[in-house]
């Protein structure tokens, strides 16, 4: 069911930036990519989402290639807390979401 | 103040039982959601109910059911429960008309059959 693809899992160094990244090529115009994570035994968080324009919050940035096939999170300053396994799905509104196996990161001291 | 708030946070019953996992939300979500998420991790969801309908997923045995008493509750009851049951369950809630969020999940509930 997911419509996405992730790399299995990444590390990262604690300061630095964590560049997760995730294809959707069969995205449809109504689609929307999203990004939860979810650290463990706990419930999946969000993150961001967008449609076509990159996005920023307070947690993260959201890159989407103007053909909208991939997509790239990243965390600026990556920190301990950030280790978590990291989902990129796909959605349009009112559809439900799909977790595919997400990307598992890992911040090393 | 907990958004989507599930009880118990663990469980352990025998096989055979019937058992209630509990969730409640203060958000003022019009949809709530229950997903399974096994020993591999994958989470998958079982239901999605508001208002006006109950979206079930095909492949949850019938020994599942979920009930909501009023917009802010959705339990989920499991009968005649299997070893194959064990899992984390998390429940979940959202407004249907807004894109913005996705879904705001619970602590989850582990379940364990013995």
């Amino acid at each position: 069911d997911a419509k996405t693809t992730q790399p299995t899992s990444m590390d990262c160094a604690e300061g630095r930036a964590a560049n997760l990244p995730c294809n959707h090529s069969t995205i449809s115009g109504n689609e929307y990519v999203y990004w939860y994570r979810q650290i463990h035994s706990q419930g999946p968080q969000y993150i961001i989402h967008g449609l076509k324009n990159n996005e920023t919050n307070e947690m993260a940035s959201l890159i989407i290639t103007e053909d909208r096939k991939s997509s790239t999170l990243i965390l600026p300053h990556a920190t301990l807390r950030d280790t978590a396994v990291y989902y990129c799905i796909v959605r349009a509104t009112r559809e439900q979401f799909y977790f595919g196996t997400g990307t598992s990161l890992t911040v090393i001291p | 103040d907990t958004a989507v708030s599930q009880t118990p946070k663990y469980l352990v019953t025998q096989m055979g039982n019937d058992k209630s996992i509990k969730c409640e939300q203060n958000l003022g979500h019009d949809t709530m959601y229950w997903y399974k998420q096994d020993s591999k991790k994958f989470l998958k969801i079982m239901f999605s109910y508001n208002n006006k309908e109950l979206i079930i997923n095909e492949t949850v045995p019938n020994r599942f059911s979920p009930k909501s008493p009023d917009k802010a509750h959705l339990n989920l009851h499991i009968n005649s429960l299997e070893l194959g049951d064990s899992a984390v369950y998390f429940c979940a809630s959202s407004q249907e008309l807004q894109t913005s969020y996705g879904y705001t999940f619970g602590s989850g509930t582990r379940l364990t059959v013995v």
